[in-house]
Formats: C-alpha cells, structure tokens, sequence
C-alpha cells in the first residue's frame, strides 16, 4: 500500500530563515511526487513535481530514493509562504489517484 | 478557463438527508477525481472518473456513496441517509491527461 508521511504538523520560522518541510513515502512502484499548496481562503494548487526538477517561488525539492523521502525547502522564507502544504504520492492500480500526506502547516513570521 | 467548478460551496444536512455534490470540470477535462478531507487530516482518495465510466472507486465507502460523470453535465458525488461523520470537505479535481491534476475550491458539508 502506498503511503506518504508529512510528520510536521506546523513549522513556524522567521521571514528570511531557511524552511523545510519533511515528506517520506511507500510505495512499491517508481514513485511520482508533487507538493501542492493551499494559501488562506483559495483552492489547493500544484507547487512542483518531482520529474520537472525545477524551482517555482524559490522551493525545490529532491527525489531520494534511498531515503524514500521528497522534502521541500526554501532557502529564504518569506511571509507569503505562510499557507498548508501537502506532499502527495501518485499512483495506484491504474496510476490515477493522489494519496497525500497529512499536511504541513507553514507560519512565516515577520 | 473558468478552473474546475464545484457547488454548492457550502451544504447543511440533517442526519438521514441526502447530499448531492457537483463537479463541473476544467474545459478539456475528461478525467474526474473526488477527494475528502475530515478535519485535521489530510485529502483521501475517494473515486476517480471518466466520462460515463468509473475507473477507480477504490476509496469509496461500500455504502450510500456513489459517483457518475455522465455524457453530459456535471460529475455528481452522492450521500445518501447522511450521518455525522460524512461532515467534511469534499475536492473535485480535473485533469487531461494523467497527471497534474487541478482542484476545485471544495465542498463544505455539515451534517446537523
């Protein structure tokens, strides 16, 4: 059974301090991970995937299979990035479903 | 791209009323998803749909939930004889393919 473990429940950090949030996950297959994010008051969005590789409001996250962890960080945190954050793991049967961890709460403070 | 549609937003039901939740999908969209989210936890699959056809309804409860995404119109998550526990946040996502999937805003149900 695939499985994804966010075990922060709330990070709370000063504006310019690194952040990072932890994800590990299992799951049999060759895993694809996102993070999606949910600011105050709007609908979750796609943060990044891990096949892009890319870097999107200063986030990045690695792929460690060894480690079957997918953590989240930002070098310099800023008071926007105050929002929940959720890993999510994708597959299932037929590769369609997203099982997503529990949730990060980021509170970035001034 | 109006972004993927849910309604109503908010729905109060007393024990044993049914609830109709609807999902209007992204322009494009052939593929549904229904996730829900009890309080403090995370998004839980619940079924996901193609157009007339369940594929995966893997996270549905055996009983009084169902799920269709006709020809035509909306996908509809139904709960019938709701109870306590049903009361919840209900996402609908879209996608076009098999991957990125966008996430409506949410129906936020309450069982009285």
């Amino acid at each position: 059974a695939q499985r994804v473990t966010q075990p922060e429940k709330l990070l709370s950090v000063f504006k310019g301090a690194p952040v990072e949030l932890k994800c590990n996950y299992s799951y049999s297959g060759s895993p694809e991970l996102f993070w999606y994010v949910q600011y105050s008051r709007q609908r979750l969005q796609l943060l990044l995937r891990h096949i892009s590789r890319e870097s999107i409001k200063g986030f990045t996250a690695d792929l460690n299979k060894g480690e079957t962890s997918f953590h989240l960080k930002k070098p310099f945190a800023q008071e926007e990035d105050s929002a929940m954050y959720y890993c999510a793991l994708y597959g299932g049967a037929a590769g369609n479903k997203l099982t997503f961890g529990g949730g990060t709460r980021v509170l970035v403070k001034p | 791209n109006a972004g993927v549609m849910q309604n109503p937003r908010h729905l109060v039901r007393r024990r044993g009323q049914e609830a109709r939740l609807r999902c209007s999908p992204m322009k494009g969209h052939s593929h549904v998803y229904w996730y829900r989210q009890l309080p403090e936890e995370g998004l839980k699959f619940m079924v996901y749909l193609q157009k007339e056809n369940i594929i995966d309804e893997s996270g549905m409860p055996k009983e009084r939930f169902s799920a269709e995404f006709p020809k035509e119109g909306p996908s509809i998550l139904r709960i019938q004889q709701v109870v306590r526990g049903d009361s919840a946040a209900y996402f609908c996502a879209s996608s076009r393919d098999r991957y990125e999937q966008y996430f409506g805003p949410g129906t936020r149900l309450t069982v009285t």
